[in-house]
């Protein structure tokens, strides 16, 4: 079975920093996916980034960014000048080819303060 | 294009009674998958649906079932309803799943 594991809870930076939340995961396949997700107060989970593990170039979305480690099977992700509209929920996900069952961790509530 | 709809957005209901919620996917997608969240245990998968067909099911009691459509929507039942079914329910749609989900916003069931 696969798990996946956020280390951090709670993390708050200022405006306009930059922050990595830490996610990693166990699992013996060779062929999945991994997601960063969103949740804000509004309750809707909303795909940040994906990254396909069989891609060693890591993926990017304007601000957002990960750093995929598949040997030491980590998957962080940063975020770049910091707004307060960042703040949220952040769940990392995985889900293996072929599935459809998407596994969680726990989140991480980021707060950006102004 | 209109995202993944749930219905409704709240409910409260009392013990032993049952519910029935709601999704309907992106045009175009098959897949609809549900989820329950919780403080405590998290996210957790219920099951997946593609083409009127239960393809995945996760680690929930038989009082928790579900369907889908021939038009893609899908709906959830819960029976016999528990204090610790309070949760929030999420629905979400995919073409394929490793494209990643597309969510609603939820429905907030509170059991009283």
């Amino acid at each position: 079975a696969q798990t996946v594991t956020q280390s951090q809870p709670e993390m708050s930076v200022q405006e306009a920093e930059t922050v990595t939340l830490s996610c990693t995961y166990d699992t013996s396949e060779n062929n999945y996916y991994l997601f960063w997700y969103k949740q804000p107060p509004s309750r809707q989970m909303i795909l940040v980034i994906r990254q396909e593990a069989y891609k060693q170039q890591n993926a990017t979305e304007n601000r957002f960014s990960v750093n995929f480690q598949k040997a030491a099977k980590s998957f962080s992700l940063k975020i770049s000048d910091s707004q307060l509209g960042d703040t949220a929920m952040y769940f990392c996900a995985f889900v293996r080819w072929g599935a459809q069952k998407l596994v969680f961790g726990q989140g991480t509530r980021l707060t950006i303060n102004p | 294009k209109a995202g993944v709809t749930q219905t409704p957005r709240y409910l409260i209901k009392t013990r032993g009674q049952q519910v029935t919620l709601s999704c309907s996917p992106i045009s175009g997608h098959r897949s609809v998958s549900w989820y329950q969240q919780t403080p405590g245990q998290g996210l957790q998968f219920l099951f997946e649906y593609f083409s009127e067909t239960q393809r995945n099911k996760g680690n929930f009691p038989g009082r928790f079932s579900g369907r889908q459509f021939s038009n893609s929507r899908s709906e959830m039942n819960v029976s016999t309803l528990e204090l610790g079914d309070s949760a929030l329910y999420l629905c979400a749609s995919s073409f394929q799943s490793t494209d990643g989900y597309t969510f609603g916003s939820g429905t907030r069931l509170t059991v009283v």
